[in-house]
């Protein structure tokens, strides 16, 4: 089994639209999690870390569920700048703060 | 803007040649972190360097190999290039020590080996 598997879509919603992705872990000791957005050729930006008890930040919102090894984004309000690729990350309880990056999630937000 | 730089921004070298890729980190960040990204594949950890030293490694080969000066800018070197090392190297800095804290990346390096 991978250790982060992501659908990598393309997901393909209208303006407005709500969309939630996932990503699975295999590693149970994995301790922080986190999405990045990645626009095409561009670097990785951290979107927002992802908190036991969940967490939202305006339109974004991320949860965690450890028994079912899963995190999750939901997108409210889509819009046209939310195109983009999102890849959740995780840091095991090792102390090198390696990161484990699933494929990534292609969005396209449509007029 | 991270505030963490690479150079060169793209690269294109044939097999066999060796490469340097350089990333300065963030002001105040003491730990870099490497990693490889493939095209359609998320960023796949090379290795971390931490005040120097090398703070743990991933899946690569030792032609891999990586330096951290006391300014904690940083060197990735690859030998003998291969083909499949075509991919976007990003660095990643970070306040290390005891609580990772967030990594912030910088814009990359192309590298083509044809």
């Amino acid at each position: 089994r991978k250790e982060v598997e992501q659908d990598p879509g393309p997901f393909n919603v209208p303006e407005g639209a709500t969309v939630a992705f996932n990503c699975t872990y295999s590693n149970s000791a994995s301790q922080s999690f986190f999405w990045y957005r990645q626009d095409c050729r561009k670097e990785p930006k951290l979107l927002m870390s992802v908190y036991s008890s969940g967490n939202e930040d305006g339109r974004f919102t991320a949860q965690l569920n450890r028994a079912s090894q899963y995190i999750s984004l939901l997108i409210r309000d889509s819009k046209l700048s939310d195109s983009a690729t999102y890849l959740c990350a995780f840091r095991s309880s090792s102390n090198t703060g390696k990161l484990i990056f699933g494929q990534g999630t292609t969005l396209q937000v449509k007029p | 803007e991270t505030g963490v730089t690479q150079s060169p921004t793209h690269l294109i070298k044939t097999r066999g040649q060796q490469v340097t890729l350089r990333c300065s980190s963030q002001s105040g960040h003491n730990t870099v972190s490497w990693y490889q990204q493939a095209l359609g594949q998320g960023p796949q950890f090379i290795f971390q360097y931490y005040r120097e030293e090398e703070n743990g490694r991933g899946n690569f080969p030792p032609r891999f190999s990586g330096l951290q000066f006391p300014n904690y800018s940083s060197e990735l070197n690859v030998n003998a290039l291969e083909l499949d090392d075509s991919a976007l190297y990003l660095c990643a800095s970070s306040l290390g020590g005891t609580g990772m804290k967030t990594q912030y990346f910088g814009p990359g390096t192309r590298l083509l080996v044809l």
